[in-house]
């Protein structure tokens, strides 16, 4: 069965600060993986998308990691800003075919 | 215009009632997903289908229908809403790279 942890459950941190977002999945049979945002009552907005070929993704000041053979993802902000709070979730895929597996997600605040 | 849209956005029932959710996307996608998000258990997949003709179990399907009337349109319906069925509802699509957009949720309360 695919599990898909996230740590930690929470972080608060000060504007400016680099910071970085762990996913560990139990699953070595990786098709892709994705990092979401969702706001408080939104809909989950797709950050980045990790083939298992792939390394790692960035996305202006965001870049996501994947480390198949220990079985993590990372995701780094940079200069993070109030406007990243958010909860982050993380999601595996085992095959083309297969469902993604979603962590319960990173509630990230950001303070001035 | 969202790519993904819901219908209703909220809505707060009875226990026995049917309820319908609607989903539809103008991206394009074959592949459209069921999700429901419950605090502290993360989202889970209840249907899925792979084109009009393609439908498929999730994860915690009991208790659930859908339908696939059109490449663009994919319905959720609750035969006999239940208590424990007060979650928030995401429909999500995707194309042949699997990378997954989803809609803004419909938030159901059954009382």
């Amino acid at each position: 069965k695919q599990e898909v942890t996230q740590i930690p459950a929470a972080l608060s941190v000060p504007e400016g600060e680099n910071l970085v977002l762990n996913c560990s999945f139990t699953d070595s049979a990786i098709y892709n993986l994705q990092w979401f945002r969702q706001d408080p009552g939104k809909g989950l907005t797709s950050l980045l998308l990790i083939q298992s070929s792939q390394r790692e993704q960035t996305s202006g000041r965001l870049n996501a990691s994947l480390d198949k053979s220990s079985g993590r993802s990372t995701l780094y902000i940079a200069a993070s800003q109030p406007g990243d709070s958010a909860t982050y979730l993380c999601a595996q895929r085992g095959t083309s075919y297969g469902k993604l597996t979603f962590g319960q997600g990173t509630i990230l605040t950001v303070h001035p | 215009d969202a790519d993904v849209t819901q219908t209703p956005r909220n809505r707060i029932t009875k226990t026995g009632k049917r309820i319908m959710l609607e989903c539809s996307q103008t991206k394009g996608h074959d592949r459209m997903y069921w999700y429901r998000q419950d605090p502290g258990l993360g989202l889970q997949l209840i249907y899925y289908s792979f084109d009009v003709k393609d439908i498929n179990k999730g994860e915690i399907s009991d208790g659930y229908s859908v339908s696939r009337q059109a490449q663009a349109k994919f319905s959720l319906s609750l035969e006999s809403a239940i208590p424990n069925q007060t979650a928030l509802y995401f429909c999500a699509t995707s194309d042949i790279s699997n990378e997954q957009f989803f809609g803004p949720g419909t938030r159901l309360t059954v009382l």
